[in-house]
């Protein structure tokens, strides 16, 4: 079985740039969630994919934007980064959008200069 | 407000005392909860769930409704249990999101 992989592991932006992180979920799990992680506090939801589309928003801008594509895999995109955005971004992955526990991947740390 | 509080940002206990992780929520409909352990270097990894009843790695959560609780306990901590615990409530009507309490240390001195 594999497990939620994610890439980057590390990548470092300046102000302003556009960013996209990438995670193909586990084997068998249809919906992708991505989280927020800064630094000391638990992850924030972003929103989450299921079928293709978006299956629910958190309190994010809409410059944080997403794709789910046919295989489950999933892109996260930020633009107009800002200072704040500096975080571990994680990805999880379920069977269907509620009963099924999430399973993370190792994130992708984002540091915004 | 839907929201998820640990009050501790550390915990630390020596190997054989028991372990109470405290965990407060605040949410209006019917609460599922989950707690969920990072250890060091690795990712974020599902504890347990309080629909399950499980006791995993001599971990065990009750609900209590009454008191909007879901304290991790274990009578026996062990050197291994160290890492970061984070509690987290699930919201059905968006998307079955996760809202996480903002973790706490578990320290297991030898």
């Amino acid at each position: 079985e594999t497990g939620v992989t994610q890439s980057p592991t590390h990548l470092i932006k300046t102000r302003g740039q556009q960013v996209t992180l990438r995670c193909s979920s586990q084997s068998g799990h249809n919906t992708v969630s991505w989280y927020q992680q800064a630094l000391g506090q638990g992850p924030q939801f972003i929103f989450q994919y299921y079928r293709e589309e978006e299956n629910g928003r958190g309190n994010f801008p809409p410059r944080f934007s997403g794709l789910q594509f046919p295989n489950y895999s999933s892109e996260l995109n930020v633009n107009a980064l800002e200072l704040d955005d500096s975080a571990l971004y994680l990805c999880a992955s379920s069977i269907g959008t509620h009963n099924s526990p999430l399973h993370f991947g190792n994130g992708t740390r984002l540091t915004v200069t | 407000a839907q929201r998820v509080t640990q009050p501790e940002k550390l915990l630390s206990v020596f190997k054989g005392a028991p372990v109470e992780l405290k965990c407060n929520y605040s949410y209006s409909g019917s609460p599922e909860l989950f707690w969920y352990v990072q250890y060091s270097r690795q990712r974020l990894q599902l504890l347990l769930r309080h629909i399950s009843r499980e006791s995993i790695k001599g971990f065990t959560a009750d609900l209590n409704k009454g008191e909007t609780s879901f304290h991790l306990k274990k009578p026996f901590a062990q050197e291994e249990d160290s890492a970061m615990y984070y509690c987290a409530l699930r919201i059905y009507n968006q998307g079955g999101k996760l809202i996480f309490g903002q973790g706490t240390e578990l320290s297991v001195k030898p």
